[in-house]
């Protein structure tokens, strides 16, 4: 069963444009949440996370969204470059489980110039 | 943040050999973690590796097919052993820093072939 689930496995978006994607988890205790972007024949790289306490936060182009009782998130990027172009991967983790990262099964974005 | 070298970075093994990843942080953590990722999955913990003590694994990964090492607060080591085809992954080194270790940094990944 998927505690973390990114619904739409790639996502393509005019350049200059507004990416969303979309993240949603099951479990209740999950109180801390992350986007990576990894690009091929790298690591995921750490870009934005937010606790359960806020429902946005934001740095720079990235803004990630935060539905509590819809148990959803989403990441905005504004204005999309080619250079976003990676696949997004959603994390949870809850505080009482230590630092467990669950990850989604990730979203391909494809910006096109 | 943290800067993590993960050697080797890719590898083809034959089955029923072992292979050992290497991790290196640029600073000391206390917690460092090994992922899997399978071909056109995510990322799923295999286990959790703290100095001093014996790693913790996830459901469905053991010690005798994963060993990890932990000998100091800025090194850690994970071996695939008897591998099989299905072994066949990208392993990724993490550890977590901040506040209340919640954000993760990851290695750029060990890309294994078994065959």
């Amino acid at each position: 069963d998927q505690q973390v689930k990114q619904n739409s496995p790639s996502l393509s978006v005019q350049e200059g444009r507004i990416s969303i994607l979309n993240c949603d988890y099951t479990n209740s205790m999950f109180d801390y949440f992350l986007w990576y972007k990894k690009y091929p024949a790298e690591g995921p790289t750490f870009l934005i996370s937010i606790s359960s306490i806020k429902d946005k936060n934001e740095d720079g182009r990235f803004t990630v969204f935060l539905n509590k009782s819809a148990k959803h998130l989403s990441l905005h990027i504004v204005p999309s470059q080619p250079g976003d172009s990676a696949v997004y991967f959603c994390a949870a983790s809850a505080s009482n489980y230590g630092q467990n990262f669950v990850f989604g099964p990730g979203t391909r974005l494809s910006v096109l110039p | 943040s943290a800067v993590i070298s993960q050697k080797p970075s890719r590898d083809i093994c034959q089955r029923g050999t072992s292979l050992t990843i290497q991790c290196q942080v640029d600073s000391q953590v206390t917690m460092m973690f090994w992922y899997r990722q399978q071909p056109g999955q995510s990322l799923t913990l295999i286990a959790t590796a703290n100095q001093g003590s014996e790693a913790t694994y996830e459901s469905g990964f053991v010690i005798d097919k994963f060993p990890i090492s932990r000998p100091n607060l800025t090194f850690s080591t994970l071996t695939v052993s008897n591998m099989s085809p299905e072994d066949s992954s990208i392993y990724l080194c993490s550890v977590a820093i901040g506040h209340l270790n919640t954000e993760a940094f990851f290695g750029q990944g060990t890309r294994l072939t078994v065959v």
